[in-house]
């Protein structure tokens, strides 16, 4: 199942800088796009979320951006922080059901 | 905040066993799911239940594996025959309403290990 893809598998970043993290989906059904992050031994923990009415969103440090036509979002975190560093997981939902990227592992460096 | 919970947060069974894993979602929550994830690997979808019956599976939920909602609290996920491969983290996660953009939460997982 590869509708939700997330081709960076790690990024590193230096605190105070943007840390951009990308994803890519294929099924134009999806119409809600979230981001979760991970820290180990935890599940995951919702993000941020923007509907496919939309093309940003923005929560404090992070940032959603939605491109519908190169079916691709991305998450921007400005300015880092090493706290941030866990993995971060896309995800589309069409309705009732969600979809996962493999995710990326961000290291913010102090 | 409310949460899901599950338990237990780790789970040793020998190869052949069944195993129940237990998670309690957030009590006004009506659509339930069942994740996991092998070490190293992504999220994946197993399962999603609504209304007391499955309402979506992918091909890794086979007959080995059951959902049940036994009573107003508890939602659990039965691998009848456990496989050396079965041995992952087991997420489960709610969301209030079915068909509205809503985030799902999260349980903290159950760590299953098949010997």
């Amino acid at each position: 199942d590869q509708q939700v893809k997330q081709n960076s598998p790690s990024l590193s970043v230096q605190e105070g800088r943007i840390s951009i993290l990308n994803c890519d989906y294929t099924n134009s059904m999806f119409d809600y796009f979230l981001w979760y992050k991970k820290y180990p031994a935890e599940g995951p923990t919702f993000l941020i979320s923007i509907s496919s009415i939309k093309d940003k969103n923005e929560d404090g440090r992070f940032t959603v951006f939605l491109n519908k036509s190169a079916k691709h979002l991305s998450l921007h975190i400005v300015p880092s922080q090493p706290g941030d560093s866990a993995v971060y997981f896309c995800a589309a939902s069409a309705g009732r059901d969600m979809r996962f990227g493999a995710g990326t592992r961000l290291t913010v460096k102090p | 905040e409310p949460e899901v919970t599950q338990t237990p947060s780790h789970q040793v069974t020998q190869m052949g066993q069944e195993v129940i894993l237990r998670c309690v979602p957030i009590s006004n929550h009506l659509y339930f799911y069942w994740y996991r994830q092998i070490l190293g690997q992504k999220v994946e979808f197993l399962v999603s239940f609504y209304n007391n019956e499955i309402s979506e599976k992918s091909e890794i939920f086979d007959d080995q594996f059951s959902v049940e909602r036994p009573d107003g609290s508890n939602f659990t996920l039965k691998i009848r025959s456990t496989k050396l491969e079965d041995s992952a983290m087991y997420f489960c996660a709610s969301k209030g309403q079915v068909m509205t953009n809503q985030p799902q939460h999260f349980g903290d997982g159950t760590r299953l290990s098949i010997l």
